[in-house]
């Protein structure tokens, strides 16, 4: 069963970029139609989607992150990556990595991972 | 974007109560529903896929039923452990978005 784990700093200073990267095992992040997705959920509020990457390289971002948000994949060493750059206090979130079908759910998801901005 | 809106926000119930949970979209989604319970300190858990069909191992008390705009979460028999938030996501079109979440408190 894919297992996912997201990793990374867990303070961030504002203005500075947040980092963080998701390993997968359990299978290869190549195969299957999978999409390998950023979500984050701010402390008692509900879930945004940040965006998602395919393991060819094509990206998509949500509208309102687009111009901060970088995702990338390392298919070698079986993991994908979030940067999402000049950073305020609106970022501090729980940071959540899942493998997401290309038009459907997302079945799996890591355990989450907080990251505050703050100087 | 397409907006979900989920209703109620919050409910507080009884066990073996029955409960149903809303999820309406801003535009047809026929069924690119998908239902997630998130419990404190936890990370969301795929529940109900495709508005109507159950994830491997969610107990059979779970079912969905749906398409278009409106959308229906029903839990049957309600147990202490599933005290938690439920969410709706759609993934008919980007940016992908999900409800606000339903709250559920158990009496």
């Amino acid at each position: 069963q894919v297992q996912l784990q997201e990793s990374g700093p867990g303070l961030v200073k504002p203005s500075e970029t947040l980092s963080l990267t998701c390993a997968v095992s359990g299978g290869s992040i190549s195969s299957g139609s999978y999409y390998w997705t950023w979500i984050r959920q701010p402390a008692g509020k509900g879930l945004e989607w940040i965006g998602r990457i395919y393991t060819s390289g094509s990206t998509n971002y949500n509208p309102s992150l687009k111009s901060r948000v970088t995702i990338s994949v390392d298919t070698s060493k079986n993991q994908f990556s979030l940067n999402l750059s000049s950073v305020t206090a609106a970022d501090t979130a729980v940071y959540y990595c899942a493998r997401g079908l290309v038009n459907g759910d997302l079945g799996y998801w890591g355990q989450g991972t907080l990251v505050t901005v703050s100087s | 974007e397409i907006v979900l809106t989920q209703s109620p926000d919050f409910q507080s119930v009884t066990p073996k109560e029955k409960v149903t949970i809303t999820c309406r979209a801003s535009q047809s989604i026929g069924s690119s529903l998908h239902w997630y319970q998130q419990k404190p300190d936890q990370s969301p858990k795929l529940l109900i896929k495709y508005a109507s069909q159950s994830f491997s191992g969610v107990p059979s008390r779970f079912s969905g039923s749906g398409s278009g705009t409106d959308f229906t979460l029903t839990i049957n028999s309600l147990e202490a452990e599933d005290a938690a938030t439920y969410y709706c996501h759609q993934s008919s079109s980007l940016p992908r978005t999900f409800g606000q979440g339903t709250k559920l408190e158990i009496k």
